[in-house]
Formats: structure tokens, C-alpha cells, sequence
């Protein structure tokens, strides 16, 4: 499609519950980004793929926290065991390509809510 | 632990008004500045991606500007509408990435 799609639009668990989220990038788009927006206005930088490979891990939890993009279909970000830290909003965003030297824009999803009770 | 800084944290104008404001980055390994745009409840837009010292973008009444040497960006938005109101984020590119700054939130009353 034209634009990032992400899904839910909101979702909520109690603490202990799993929690999967999901983003389709703009097609044709080899790169695929995931933020949490947890302070207002603070994004924070978890995880990249290049296709179905990650390109960048440096941000992710090293606990509870996965994801995965294959092919023909959604890339995914889990959350195993939720914990009220967790509650922020989880962007995603796609490029065409990602390369160090040069620069290409990252366009991004509307967002998932997730509220942790 | 790379830092990337905005300021002013929000901004008040009236309608008409011309306003700017900053991002502050590392500049050494300096390979982009991104900015956004950003309404609550929707996604970021992209503005601008800037690569060269001294790059001026221009998009309508909004410009940016790029200092690489001494690390920092201008945005510059000439005669405020109300429907400029928004949150604007800058973000450094590193590596597999972009680090954004907390963002000026900008209000501009009629």
C-alpha cells in the first residue's frame, strides 16, 4: 500500500499478558523501523530490518521483547509477560532503502496504543 | 550516549508571526538530520532530510538549515498559521537508525 499500516489501533493487557503488534510497510520498502514513544514526545529507537533481517538491534530489550519480519506478510513486534512500563505508544516506520552514507526518509505508521493495567 | 536536543520544549505565537527553533547534535560521524512533523494521533510527517554543511530545504513557508561543523539545525516557519500547530521532532541518523530530540511543541493561536 501507500502508507504504513499498523494494527491494532489500540490494545490493552494486563501486566503478565502477551501482546502483538503489527506493521505493513509501504510496498516496495526493503527497511522497516520500530519506535516506543513512552514520554511525551520522547521516540525511542528499537529494532530495524532489512527485509526479513535485522539491521539494527541496538535498542531492543534483551528481555521479553521480539520481533520479526517474514515474508508475505506483517512484520510483528511481541511483548512477552507485559509490564506497566511497557504502556507507550509503538511506531513503525518503513524506507525504500537505508544506506550509512546516503539518505532516504522513513515514513511513518500512526502508531499503536498499548495500555498495560 | 549520543544526545540530540531541541529548544525551545514548546512556543506560543500568534497567527502571522514568523518563529524558529533548534536541534543541537554531535558533530562528529554526522551522516543526516531528519525533521518531522507531528500531530498527536497521527503519524509523523516528514519534513526535511538534510545532509550537507551549510544545506538550506525549503517546503512552502517552512525552511530548515544545517550547521554540521558545530552540530546544530534551524527550522524556521514564516507567518504562523494555526494549522502549523504541531510537534516537531529532529532526529540524527546513526548507523541502522534515526535519534530523535524531544521535540518543540508549537501553538499558534488565530
Amino acid at each position: 500500500g501507500e502508507e504504513v499500516a499498523q494494527t491494532p489501533k489500540h490494545l490493552v493487557r494486563g501486566e503478565g499478558q502477551k501482546a502483538k503488534l503489527y506493521c505493513a510497510p509501504i510496498k516496495g520498502h526493503s527497511y522497516v523501523f520500530w519506535y516506543q514513544q513512552v514520554l511525551k514526545n520522547e521516540f525511542k529507537f528499537l529494532i530495524s530490518f532489512q527485509n526479513e533481517n535485522v539491521f539494527d538491534e541496538t535498542g531492543m530489550p534483551k528481555e521479553r521483547f521480539s520481533a520479526k519480519c517474514l515474508p508475505n506478510s506483517p512484520c510483528s513486534l511481541e511483548i512477552q509477560a507485559t509490564k506497566l512500563e511497557d504502556s507507550a505508544v509503538y511506531f513503525c516506520a518503513s524506507s525504500l532503502q537505508w544506506v550509512r552514507d546516503s539518505t532516504y526518509e522513513q515514513y511513518f505508521g500512526p502508531g499503536t496504543r498499548l495500555t498495560v493495567t | 550516549i549520543l544526545n540530540v536536543e531541541q529548544s525551545p520544549q514548546s512556543l506560543h505565537v500568534q497567527e502571522g508571526d514568523s518563529t524558529n527553533f533548534t536541534c543541537s547534535f554531535p558533530s562528529s560521524n554526522f551522516y543526516a538530520l531528519h525533521w518531522y512533523r507531528w500531530e498527536t494521533a497521527k503519524s509523523p510527517e516528514a519534513l526535511f532530510v538534510m545532509t550537507l554543511n551549510g544545506d538550506e530545504k525549503k517546503k512552502g513557508r517552512i525552511s530548515a538549515t544545517l550547521n554540521t561543523k558545530e552540530g546544530y539545525s534551524y527550522l524556521y516557519i514564516k507567518g504562523s498559521q494555526p494549522e502549523d500547530s504541531a510537534t516537531y521532532l529532529c532526529a540524527f541518523q546513526e548507523g541502522g537508525k534515526l535519534i530523535f530530540g524531544q521535540g518543540t511543541e508549537l501553538s499558534v493561536k488565530p
